[in-house]
């Protein structure tokens, strides 16, 4: 079966590192997509990444490695509106997204 | 400004009545998702639609109706037989041409049923 793994709840400190990590099983691969939600709020694109390797884009910062069915997604210098939930997603052979549960980021003065 | 709308935001029905919740989109995309968001799940597909007059049933396509008549629009209908309609609705669309797979989302509808 398609599966999708990250963790339910992650708290940090402002102005600290996280890293959230999230493994997948998906029926082929074609990426991985990891999104932002703050809550009641539609989901908003953070990255894509196709290739295993780091990609960065500012604060963020995202990782893949295909051989290991896994990611994680980096925010540095943590600002209070960092906190949302983060959804890792992975497109399968139809190029479908398969969804995470999603990952809530709580940030603490 | 190019994006998804999405109408009303919140929306409140009575158990065994029909509603159908809008979406729409200026971004020129070929490609319509609908999704379900519950509590403590990942986002599930309910239908999609990669061109007008043709969709495809998702994960959970049942008690629910889709039209695409227009490449701009793609309503979702749930019907009575959802057997458990209150959630967040999610609206999404794509390009289908080119490497970008990235899905626009539109705002939400929160639906109440009692």
């Amino acid at each position: 079966g398609q599966n999708i793994d990250q963790p339910t709840e992650m708290t940090a400190t402002e102005g600290a590192i996280v890293q959230i990590n999230c493994t997948y099983q998906t029926s082929g691969f074609n990426g991985l997509f990891w999104y932002q939600q703050h809550a009641g709020e539609a989901p908003t694109f953070l990255s894509y990444n196709v290739l295993d390797g780091l990609e960065e884009k500012g604060r963020f910062s995202s990782f893949l490695s295909r051989s290991k069915g896994y990611s994680y997604l980096l925010l540095k210098e943590l600002q209070m509106k960092d906190s949302a939930s983060y959804l890792c997603a992975a497109m399968d052979s139809n190029y479908q997204l398969i969804w995470g549960a999603g990952t809530k980021l709580i940030i603490k003065p | 400004d190019g994006g998804i709308t999405q109408s009303p935001k919140y929306l409140f029905r009575k158990e065994g009545q029909n509603v159908t919740l809008s979406c729409e989109q200026n971004l020129n995309h070929d490609a319509m998702y609908w999704y379900r968001q519950d509590p403590g799940q990942g986002l599930r597909l309910i239908y999609y639609s990669q061109i007008v007059n043709d969709f495809q049933k998702g994960d959970i396509a049942e008690g629910y109706s889709v039209s695409r008549e227009k490449k701009e629009s793609f309503p979702l209908t749930v019907t009575s037989a959802q057997k458990n309609p209150t959630a967040f609705y999610l609206c999404a669309s794509r390009k289908l041409a080119g490497e970008s797979y990235e899905q626009y989302f539109g705002p939400g509808t929160r639906l109440t049923v009692t």
